[in-house]
């Protein structure tokens, strides 16, 4: 079965560094999400991303987020200067239809520790 | 008020039993919806799509009424497998970004 893969699993980083989340969704997939989810809370949407540029995004996904699709295979969420309550897990989702329609499928994950 | 609300749980059921989860949501113009399953630190995991009809995929049945703005999910002969948190989500917005509830926990005790 194919899988969105992110990379990763596990990344800690000092408060106000930059990082680079990755993900590689499903090839023939058309949209592309990433979502949040601190410790014990639920899962957050971030931004939506089709036909290579932002669709929607939320009240989370502040200046220091940025998005990208550099080639035809990855997807990039890039946090500029990380804060402590940055700490969550993060996951990358596609679809290849709308997924509002028919759900996503999602990536296992990045673990994001700010010390 | 939340915009998806779910029982936390937690619910601790024997194997065999049937247990039923409910949801309401707040946003009247969602579009659609589903339940995920998300196992400890795992990431969600769709399991069905709800639609007002109701439908079944083997053991889970789902149902949404849109007037009462209200989801249920019914688990029959529940499985020690079935052991997870079950992720109430809606969708809306210009995106259909999904909203998701807090989720119900789910114990299935052998």
């Amino acid at each position: 079965e194919p899988e969105v893969t992110q990379t990763p699993s596990h990344q800690v980083t000092q408060m106000g560094q930059e990082v680079i989340l990755r993900c590689v969704p499903i090839s023939n997939h058309l949209y592309f999400y990433w979502y949040r989810q601190i410790l014990g809370q639920k899962v957050e949407f971030l931004v939506s991303f089709y036909n290579n540029e932002i669709s929607e995004k939320s009240e989370i996904f502040d200046d220091q987020f940025s998005v990208e699709r550099p080639d035809g295979s990855n997807f990039t969420l890039k946090i500029r200067s990380t804060k402590l309550e940055d700490s969550a897990m993060y996951f990358c989702a596609s679809s290849l239809r709308d997924g509002g329609d028919y759900g996503y499928t999602f990536g296992s994950g990045t673990r994001l520790t700010v010390v | 008020r939340k915009e998806v609300e779910q029982d936390p749980g937690p619910f601790n059921v024997p194997e065999g039993a049937t247990v039923a989860f409910n949801c309401t949501y707040s946003n009247s113009a969602s579009q659609s919806f589903f339940w995920y399953r998300q196992d400890c630190r795992k990431e969600p995991k769709l399991l069905m799509s709800v639609y007002s009809s109701g439908n079944e995929d083997g053991r889970f049945t789902a149902q949404l009424n849109r007037a009462s703005q209200y989801i249920s999910l019914l688990i029959r002969d529940s499985k020690l497998s079935d052991s997870a948190t079950y992720l109430c989500v809606v969708s809306s917005g210009s995106a259909r970004q999904l909203t998701f509830g807090s989720g119900t926990q789910l114990t299935v005790l052998p």
